[in-house]
């Protein structure tokens, strides 16, 4: 079974900083799919970003970035000039060996300070 | 913007009894996912649903659940005879394809007294 874990579970930066959030899994899959959803105070869960195993690109969407290393088994997000409305729960997502479900990790609480 | 929605946002139930999340997807989704996140812990899947029958399901996924698709555009979630544990907020998701994004509902919060 795969696992995910993130081992933050809280940071806090002050606004405008960049900010990188963890997370590392476990899988003997070689195709899966990784996500980041951030999970503001009204818990709805929102896509950050997503990124494909077998692209060595790390993706990128306007402030959010992944830094993906297949070999480590480590999906990290980079959130550049931090805005108050990033405070949220972040999960670390994984998709994978078939299975339809996602796995979660159990999150990080990132605070933004003003 | 297509959004996956959620009814009711929260629910209050009384233990023992039965109670039907419900959901409609993105209209041309065609998988959908039942996901369950106790207060303070992480999401969990609880089962997938493609072709009008169960995908796959999670150890939580028991007899006491069930799910249905009753017509083109609802699908439910059913908890029979509610615990306290059940206490927790239960999102849906669609996706077109799968292994594709998976979009969440903003959930439904189910308090069991």
């Amino acid at each position: 079974a795969q696992t995910v874990t993130q081992s933050q579970p809280e940071m806090s930066v002050q606004e405008a900083e960049t900010v990188t959030l963890s997370c590392t899994y476990d899988t003997s899959e070689n195709n899966y799919y990784l996500f980041w959803y951030k999970q503001p105070p009204s818990r709805q869960m929102i896509l950050v970003i997503r990124q494909e195993a077998y692209k060595q690109q790390n993706a990128t969407e306007n402030r959010f970035s992944v830094n993906f290393q297949k070999a480590a088994k480590s999906f990290s997000l980079k959130i550049s000039d931090s805005q108050l409305g990033d405070t949220a729960m972040y999960f670390c997502a994984f998709l994978g060996g078939g299975a339809d479900g996602l796995t979660f990790g159990k999150g990080t609480h990132l605070i933004i300070q003003p | 913007e297509p959004e996956v929605t959620q009814t009711p946002s929260h629910q209050v139930t009384q233990m023992g009894q039965e109670v039907i999340l419900r959901c409609v997807p993105i209209s041309n989704h065609l998988y959908f996912y039942w996901y369950r996140q106790i207060l303070g812990q992480k999401v969990e899947f609880l089962v997938s649903f493609y072709n009008n029958e169960i995908s796959e399901k999670s150890e939580i996924f028991d007899d006491q659940f069930s799910v249905e698709r009753p017509d083109g555009s609802n699908f439910t979630l059913k908890i029979r005879s509610t615990k306290l544990e059940d206490s927790a907020m239960y999102f849906c998701a669609s996706t077109r394809h799968h292994s594709s994004i998976q979009y969440f509902g903003a959930g439904t919060r189910l308090s069991v007294l």
